[in-house]
This record gives structure tokens, C-alpha cells and sequence, in this order.
């Protein structure tokens, strides 16, 4: 299985700050890097696929990028409503498997 | 736009299996991969598997043994059972749909299922 490893797993960040967070796979997987965000009781949203295009409606603060097995979702200017758990997730293979998550605090 | 609804039992006894119902609405089953997700209480996601509009199933290594899930596009629902269920199997279900390689771009509300001793 290909391990992807999220880091931190929480972060604590100010409205208006720039955040990221990164994801690490235990082997290439190419671009098929997505990114989610899960609200309390919620299911996860689709923000960002293939590991920089931004979903429809998505604002765009948020993007993604990637170099070789290091993924990065950035948030470039933190607001309330972002807060949240996100997962990144490879679809290169099955099993298709998520990172641990990242919890977003706000400070 | 695309809806799905997740449907079965909240509670279902140890040893037993669990089944569940996923109801597509506002759009076709066909062309796509229809996946099921499980989320245990206050943890990460695990890709459970999914079943390809034709019946083409995949499924995570890791309950391979337990596990079945079929299509019915007559319905417009796919189905997960999985089997011999134990506490570890408590969790929130969520089925969602993806293309080959894709990302999962609609998901359903989740459902919770408890396994009870």
C-alpha cells in the first residue's frame, strides 16, 4: 500500500495568516494527489485534484502543488470558515489511501 | 446535480453483516466508479472499495475477505455488505464517486453504524 504521511497533524493559525500543509507518499504516485476538508459532522469536500487543479467553486486561496512525492496545500490567507480537518489522498493505485488528516485551529 | 444518499440499519450486531444502500439521484450510475468510505469515530478515512457501473469490483486488501459491493443500475443504487462485523467496524459510511484515477468529486451525507456486542 502507499503510506501518505500529512504533516502537521495540527496546526493553530490567525485570520489572514498563509498556511500550509504537506503530504508525503511512500512512492510515486504522480500527480493523482487530491486535497479534502471535513467539517465536524460533515462529509469531506473536494477542494483541490490532481494535485493543483482547483474544484469548481472553490475559492481561490486555496491551491496545491507538488515536487517529485512532496505535495503541498497552501491557504493563502486564512479565514474563519476555513477551519477544519483536511486530508490528502492518492488515486494512483488501489488501495486508495488518505493521510492521517491535519486539524486547522484558528489562534 | 449529483445526490447521494446513504441508507441501512445504525446499529448492527457483532458477527453479523452490515448492509448498506447508496441511491444516486440527478444523474446516471454509468461511466463512473462508486466507491464506499468508512470514517471510526474521531479518526481518518479508509477506502473501503468501489464497483464500476458494469460490476467491476476492487476492494481494500484489508477487508477483502469481508466485503461485497454490486450495482443495481435497473435502481440506480450500489450496495455495500460486509460481513462478520466487530466493534472495529464502527464508523461513519460514506459512498462517493470518482472516475479511474480521480478524486471522489460528490459524496453522500455518511451514515453512522454501530456494531453492538
Amino acid at each position: 500500500d502507499i503510506q501518505m504521511t500529512q504533516s502537521p497533524s495540527s496546526l493553530s493559525a490567525s485570520v489572514g495568516d498563509r498556511v500550509t500543509i504537506t503530504c508525503r507518499a511512500s512512492q510515486s504516485i504522480s500527480s493523482y494527489l487530491n486535497w479534502y476538508q471535513q467539517k465536524p459532522g460533515k462529509a469531506p469536500k473536494l477542494l483541490i485534484y490532481a494535485a493543483s487543479s482547483l474544484q469548481s467553486g472553490v475559492p481561490s486561496r486555496f491551491s496545491g502543488s507538488a515536487s517529485g512525492t512532496d505535495f503541498t496545500l497552501t491557504i493563502s490567507s486564512l479565514q474563519p470558515e476555513d477551519i477544519a480537518t483536511y486530508y490528502c489522498q492518492q488515486s494512483y493505485i488501489t488501495p486508495i489511501t488518505f493521510g492521517q488528516g491535519t486539524r486547522l485551529e484558528i489562534k | 446535480q449529483v445526490q447521494l444518499q446513504e441508507s441501512g440499519p445504525g446499529l448492527v450486531k457483532a458477527s453479523e453483516t452490515l448492509s448498506l444502500t447508496c441511491t444516486v439521484s440527478g444523474g446516471s450510475i454509468s461511466s463512473y466508479y462508486w466507491s464506499w468510505i468508512r470514517q471510526p469515530p474521531g479518526k481518518g478515512l479508509e477506502w473501503i472499495g468501489y464497483v464500476y457501473y458494469s460490476g467491476n469490483t476492487n476492494y481494500n486488501p484489508s477487508l477483502q475477505s469481508r466485503v461485497t459491493i454490486s450495482a443495481d443500475t435497473s435502481k440506480n443504487q450500489f450496495s455495500l455488505k460486509l460481513s462478520s462485523v466487530t466493534a472495529a467496524d464502527t464508523a461513519v459510511y460514506y459512498c462517493a464517486r470518482s472516475t479511474y484515477g480521480g478524486p471522489f468529486d460528490v459524496w453522500g451525507q455518511g451514515t453512522m453504524v454501530t456494531v453492538s456486542s
